[in-house]
């Protein structure tokens, strides 16, 4: 059963510090999604790639946010330095659009992030 | 810009019961899909349901329904015999067939069955 994974699962760390989360998505999924879920703000969209390329990352601080695509198997996320506004789960999610796909998109199990 | 509101912040229902979540949207657009999201307390987002616009007929998944009114842009979600573990928080998406394959999310309803 095809899944997106995302690593860590939890991650705690100290304000400054660079914090990088990692996202697998499913096999031949073209477009890759990053969300960050938070009480107060709901899901808000960061970033999100088609083939590869970065397509809108407008949802993103981009003065400290980043994110990359190295190859179809990683997409990742990276906050430097980061700040105790930051702590919020954050999700990756991959999709196919065409007729098999539909226009879902799957999400992985998130990475919670505290920074302190 | 699309818009999309789920008037129903939270929701309980008796195990076994039928429970309606609402879900009404806001575009011009006309191909379109719409999509019902399950987050259960584990977190995990999980595809429950979805819709094309084009199709007429009302999509199913098991227990799993949707009442799609086009015209009204209406996009409620029918569970029937509900189960415990179909407490969760349910979210509503939107994504237009053109452009850029974002959804557009509804702010959720949190539904709690009882046993």
């Amino acid at each position: 059963d095809a899944r997106v994974t995302q690593t860590p699962r939890h991650k705690v760390t100290e304000m400054g510090q660079e914090v990088t989360m990692r996202c697998q998505p499913i096999l031949g999924h073209n477009t890759v999604f990053w969300y960050r879920q938070t009480m107060m703000q709901g899901l808000e969209l960061l970033a999100y790639f088609r083939n590869r390329a970065p397509l809108d990352d407008s949802g993103m601080p981009k003065d400290r946010f980043s994110a990359e695509m190295p190859d179809a198997t990683l997409a990742t996320l990276k906050i430097q330095p980061s700040e105790p506004r930051d702590s919020a789960v954050y999700f990756c999610a991959s999709g196919s659009l065409g007729a098999s796909g539909r226009g879902a998109q799957y999400f992985g199990p998130g990475t919670r992030l505290t920074v302190l | 810009a699309q818009t999309v509101t789920q008037s129903q912040p939270e929701m309980s229902v008796q195990e076994a019961e039928t429970v309606t979540l609402s879900c009404t949207y806001d575009t011009s657009e006309n191909n379109y899909y719409l999509f019902w999201y399950k987050q259960p307390p584990s977190r995990q987002m999980i595809l429950v349901i979805r819709q094309e616009a084009y199709k007429q007929q009302n999509a199913t998944e098991n227990r799993f329904s949707v009442n799609f009114q086009k015209a009204a842009k209406s996009f409620s979600l029918k569970i029937s015999d509900s189960q415990l573990g179909d407490t969760a928080m349910y979210f509503c998406a939107f994504m237009k067939l053109s452009g850029t394959y974002k959804y557009i999310f509804g702010t959720g309803t949190r539904l709690k069955v009882l046993a």
